[in-house]
């Protein structure tokens, strides 16, 4: 079966440090993978997503950035994080036809 | 580019009720995809239930089914016989399908009340 692990759980850093947040995926091969933000008492927004290696697609312009150096990791990065990158970030990924998505449980990256 | 819309920020029913959330959604496409997750307190995201465009029956899942109207861009969730464990935030979602993201809508908090 496939499994889905995103990490740390939670994670305070200073305005202008830099992030790291990492997701893999276990148990398949080749998937579509996803990073996600929810803001406080909002809905989910699509920041990246990637349908293989090395391919990154961004749906909003901001001040993070996401790789994927092997099949099934997906990196979230920043080089000096902004007190509006505060949230909750969720990895999730979908087979290569789609369309159903598995969330991971998620990063509470509060910027202080 | 698609929008969905939940118009009810949240809702309070009590234990064994029927509740119907709703959402209403925007696309130029004829083929797509729908979705309810919930999300509970411990933020994990899991899915409720899915239904395909293309697919004139409404889906259903155990106490969970949709009334979804294509013409209209509606896709209610109804919750028959709500539980406790209900209690969570449902987001309804959008998605054309292959390597496309899903668009969320708001979300509305539901209370089941005992």
């Amino acid at each position: 079966s496939q499994t889905i692990h995103q990490w740390p759980a939670t994670l305070v850093q200073p305005v202008g440090s830099p992030l790291s947040l990492e997701c893999t995926v276990e148990g398949t091969s080749n998937p579509n993978l996803y990073w996600y933000r929810q803001a406080a008492g909002r809905g989910l927004q699509l920041l990246f997503y990637s349908v293989g290696i090395g391919q990154i697609s961004s749906e909003v312009p901001q001040n993070l950035s996401a790789s994927r150096p092997q099949d099934r990791q997906f990196i979230l990065s920043s080089k000096k994080l902004l007190l509006s990158d505060s949230g909750f970030y969720l990895c999730a990924w979908s087979f290569s036809r789609g369309p159903r998505a598995f969330f991971g449980q998620g990063t509470r990256l509060t910027v202080v | 580019a698609q929008t969905v819309t939940q118009s009810q920020p949240e809702m309070s029913v009590q234990e064994a009720e029927t509740v119907t959330l709703s959402c209403t959604y925007d696309t130029s496409e004829s083929n797509y995809y729908l979705f309810w997750y919930k999300q509970p307190p411990s933020r994990q995201m899991i899915l409720v239930i899915r239904q395909e465009a293309y697919k004139q029956q409404n889906a259903t899942e155990n106490r969970f089914s949709v009334n979804f109207q294509k013409a209209a861009k509606s896709f209610s969730l109804k919750i028959s016989d709500s539980q406790l464990g209900d209690t969570a935030m449902y987001f309804c979602a959008f998605m054309l399908g292959g390597a496309d993201g899903l668009t969320f809508g708001k979300g509305t908090h539901l209370i089941i009340q005992p």
